[in-house]
């Protein structure tokens, strides 16, 4: 079984200024990694994903991400937030090894202001 | 794009109520999956399905059951609700193994 811990739950940015939500997993076989955006009142929707290659992965809206297997992170970056990117983000991990249902970390608030 | 859709964005209903939320998709996906969100504990899957007729139980299932007789639509069923299972409910789907899931908006159930 896999598990995932994001670390903040919540993050305060100034408009402008860099960011990094932090996510680690714990699994004992290869993953797949996920992170999901909830905008207020809506469902969530896919940023990016990692299922193998490149461990550096880009996202919409200028999100990107590091998978680091010896360290079992997958952290989410964005170099320059703006207001509209307030908005709960969620890691999520699954096994690679066959059908596998996601699990999701308990989330982490960003809020960013002017 | 993907769709999917929960037929009520807010309900509320009594302690004891029989209650069905509904949830549709239109890509032709095999897989469909129930999630709760509350708040600091995320999303905890309580039930999905990878064919029709077919259902598994997720990490939460106590006191929930699904149905699923049509390819497209996915239901939850509360049989006698609680208070404790007042929260939002999410939907989703997704193609293959691999593939990130499609949320519904969620419905957000009140149960008094």
């Amino acid at each position: 079984a896999q598990s995932v811990t994001q670390l903040d739950s919540q993050v305060p940015v100034f408009e402008e200024a860099p960011v990094e939500l932090r996510c680690n997993y714990s699994s004992s076989v290869s993953v797949y990694l996920f992170w999901y955006v909830q905008y207020p009142n809506q469902g969530l929707q896919l940023l990016l994903k990692y299922l193998s290659g490149s461990t550096l992965v880009k996202g919409i809206n200028g999100f990107e991400a590091e998978f680091n297997k010896s360290q079992t992170s997958f952290h989410l970056r964005k170099p320059s937030v703006h207001i509209s990117d307030t908005a709960e983000y969620f890691c999520a991990v699954s096994d690679s090894s066959g059908y596998s249902t996601l699990t999701f970390g308990k989330g982490t608030m960003l809020l960013v202001s002017p | 794009d993907v769709k999917v859709t929960q037929s009520s964005r807010y309900l509320v209903k009594r302690t004891g109520e029989k209650v069905f939320l509904e949830c549709v998709q239109d890509m032709d996906h095999e897989n469909m999956f129930w999630y709760r969100q509350d708040p600091g504990l995320g999303l905890r899957l309580i039930y999905f399905s990878y064919d029709v007729k077919m259902k598994e139980k997720g990490d939460i299932p106590e006191g929930y059951s699904v149905s699923r007789e049509k390819k497209e639509r996915f239901s939850l069923i509360l049989e006698s609700a609680s208070t404790n299972q007042t929260s939002m409910y999410l939907c989703a789907s997704k193609d293959s193994f691999n593939s990130p899931l499609h949320f519904g908006n969620g419905t957000r159930l009140t149960v008094t």
